[in-house]
């Protein structure tokens, strides 16, 4: 299946700092990404639509100038969490649509980000 | 508004046993599609299986098949002859009307935990 990457796959900073995480689709092109956010034991929100040359939509309740997306080619997006607080420590995990053959969504393997 | 229901927080299964993973689904959507995701602890999502909302058969991956009740609104995940290896969370998610690049994200269940015991 078609295979997505994100980096880092951990990350520890100091409250205050900024953390950008990369997705990567690998072997094919995706106009569309998702970022979602999962807290220990719980199901996955979505926090953000990608869209590739646009600019990404939103949930409700996501700061869009805490969380800033960035879709700048056909294999890359990246969430950066602005001037990150211990509040912001979560399990952030993006997904790619596969617009051809049959319809899924691969996703990433996920960041741990952790704000001391 | 669409909702996902998984109302088995956790289940157990002997080894080599079937075991059936019940989500019941909300959406005023004429076309929707429901997938199913594995979560090992490691926190990745690994892909299992597919039904669209207009799809005449059940959809079947291996030993993963999708027990699709339209009129009832649900989409149970059959696992046959289960495996150590199956232990994880596994996770009923819809994805909503295609008519904007935002309802193709998924909707996830809270999901339920599967411990398959030797």
């Amino acid at each position: 299946g078609a295979v997505v990457s994100q980096h880092p796959s951990r990350v520890i900073c100091k409250s205050g700092t900024s953390v950008k995480i990369e997705c990567r689709s690998l072997d094919f092109q995706a106009t569309t990404m998702f970022w979602y956010r999962q807290f220990p034991k719980k199901s996955l929100m979505l926090m953000a639509t990608s869209n590739e040359g646009s600019k990404a939509t939103y949930e409700q309740g996501v700061e869009k100038d805490k969380f800033l997306i960035n879709h700048a080619s056909l294999t890359l997006s990246t969430l950066t969490v602005t001037s990150a607080h211990p509040e912001d420590s979560s399990f952030y995990i993006c997904s790619a649509r596969v617009t051809s053959g049959r319809e899924t969504q691969y996703f990433g393997p996920g960041t741990r980000l952790l704000v001391l | 508004a669409q909702k996902i229901t998984q109302t088995q927080p956790g289940m157990f299964v002997q080894e080599k046993e079937a075991v059936t993973l019940d989500c019941t689904y909300d959406t005023s959507d004429p076309s929707y599609g429901l997938f199913w995701y594995k979560q090992p602890s490691s926190g990745e999502m690994i892909f299992l299986i597919y039904q669209g909302s207009y799809d005449q058969q059940n959809a079947t991956e291996g030993r993963y098949s999708l027990n699709f009740q339209k009129a009832r609104k649900s989409a149970n995940l059959v696992i046959s002859a289960s495996q150590l290896g199956d232990s994880a969370m596994y996770f009923c998610a819809m994805r909503g009307v295609s008519n904007s690049n935002s309802g193709y994200a998924l909707n996830f269940g809270k999901g339920t935990s599967l411990l398959v015991t030797p």
